[in-house]
């Protein structure tokens, strides 16, 4: 049971053009999502997060838009650099008792062409 | 500031074997999450640690999984009787507060486990 879905295994995009990363999910308890970056061999970083109330948050090249009646969330990441490429994921938060757990997406890969 | 550190990178283990994962949070950081990630899945949530306390273990496998956080030293993930399934990357993060599911939690590199 996926609560947290990221439909495009990858996603090829020109450099300096628009980068734009899907994410849906399922459970309406959800009031928290972030955006983590993945390089190879590495761990995952924080890039962004945006609260339930809001709608929109960015933060430099990267803008994340959140539309609560559709369950859907997207990263924007304009204009898009080599260093872009890495596989990104996106998280939603609810709440466990007193504590808050993520559910993960499986992650999109991002692949910016010269 | 070290970030977070996971030894070993790649663990192999033969089937039956024991693995023990170690994971030293940040500095200053005294709540620990152990995540695992299969190939081609996201990361599942597996445990969330305090120093000498198990806050949520909702995530781990009932039988052979155990996690501890000790009041000196690293958190150890301990997976007994190793089987093929168990082979996959773990990564652990902290956070300075049991908000890490909440706000940025930093990652380790992952240590890589093999059963073979």
């Amino acid at each position: 049971d996926q609560q947290v879905k990221q439909n495009s295994p990858s996603l090829s995009v020109q450099e300096g053009r628009i980068s734009i990363l899907n994410c849906d999910y399922t459970n309406s308890m959800f009031d928290y999502f972030l955006w983590y970056k993945k390089y190879p061999a590495e761990g995952p970083t924080f890039l962004i997060s945006i609260s339930s109330i809001k709608d929109k948050n960015e933060d430099g090249r990267f803008t994340v838009f959140l539309n609560k009646s559709a369950k859907h969330l997207s990263l924007h990441i304009v204009p898009s650099q080599p260093g872009d490429s890495a596989v990104y994921f996106c998280a939603a938060s609810a709440r466990t008792g007193s504590n808050y757990q993520l559910i993960w997406g499986a992650g999109t890969k991002l692949i910016i062409k010269p | 500031n070290a970030g977070v550190m996971q030894n070993p990178r790649h663990l192999v283990r033969r089937r039956g074997q024991e693995a023990r994962l170690r994971c030293s949070p940040m500095k200053g950081h005294s709540h620990v999450y152990w995540y695992r990630q299969l190939p081609e899945e996201g990361l599942k949530f597996m445990v969330y640690l305090q120093k000498e306390n198990i806050i949520d273990e909702s995530g781990m496998p009932k039988e052979r999984f155990s996690a501890e956080f000790p009041k000196e030293g690293p958190s150890i993930l301990r997976i007994q009787q190793v089987v093929r399934g168990d082979s996959a990357a773990y990564f652990c993060a902290s956070s300075p507060t049991g908000q890490g599911g909440r706000t940025e939690a930093f990652f380790g590199q992952g240590t890589r486990l093999t059963v073979v």
